[in-house]
């Protein structure tokens, strides 16, 4: 098992141009997340999905747009691209504790995206 | 929305002795604390996690323990190695929806073991 893949590994953008960032799971797992990291800040939640078909706001959701594509693929999209938004974004998926014990979000190995 | 703080930003032990870090939470909702390590351009990693309803929690050489009244919670490594060192994040988590929960981290404590 592959866990949480993404996709590609970095990228380079000029201010204004758009992007999507790919994020698939083989986990089975309900809920699938987008973080961004910046030095010395920690992880922010960008934006979240409970389920299939849902998706939700997380604390820096301005700039960013997500699809549910389906149960194991989780898009980000950056429509006009800042260089405030220059980052490390990383995907994860979790079970939620459905497994039994379990609330562990697994994180896939990131996306350095620079805006110029 | 939850505001997590933690303390140090960096740390240096000498390699055999105990490393602290501590985190402090500020909604009261929050129950379950997770706590990962991430390695220099690597993913984060969860090594430890406590929930709410338990105060202590060990794994060989880490512990995390929890003080719900006075909303913090810190991770103990002791006999620290050389391959402890890296940026260890702590997290505090609320039931969003769903399967959801809504992680809020902490901003990093760089550990270096020195040999």
């Amino acid at each position: 098992n592959a866990g949480v893949t993404q996709t590609p590994k970095f990228q380079v953008l000029k201010t204004g141009q758009s992007m999507t960032l790919q994020c698939a799971q083989d986990m089975n797992h309900n809920s699938m997340y987008w973080y961004r990291q910046d030095p010395g800040m920690g992880l922010r939640l960008i934006y979240y999905s409970a389920s299939e078909g849902t998706t939700d706001k997380g604390e820096v959701p301005n700039g960013y747009n997500v699809s549910r594509l389906n149960k194991r693929e989780f898009s980000l999209r950056l429509e006009s691209a800042a260089p405030s938004q220059t980052s490390v974004y990383f995907c994860a998926a979790g079970s939620g504790g459905a497994r039994v014990g379990s609330y562990e979000q697994y994180f896939g190995p990131g996306t350095r995206l620079t805006v110029t | 929305g939850e505001n997590v703080e933690q303390h140090p930003s960096t740390l240096s032990v000498q390699e055999g002795d105990s490393a602290v870090i501590k985190c402090t939470y500020s909604d009261s909702a929050s129950n379950y604390f997770p706590w990962y390590k991430q390695e220099l351009g690597k993913r984060p990693q969860l090594i430890i996690d406590i929930r709410s309803n338990v105060g202590e929690k060990k794994d060989q050489r880490i512990a995390v323990t929890l003080n719900k009244t006075a909303k913090h919670f810190s991770l103990h490594i002791t006999e620290t190695q050389p391959e402890d060192s890296a940026v260890y994040f702590c997290a505090a988590s609320i039931h969003s929806s769903g399967s959801a929960r809504q992680l809020t981290f902490g901003s990093g404590t760089q550990l270096t073991v020195l040999p």
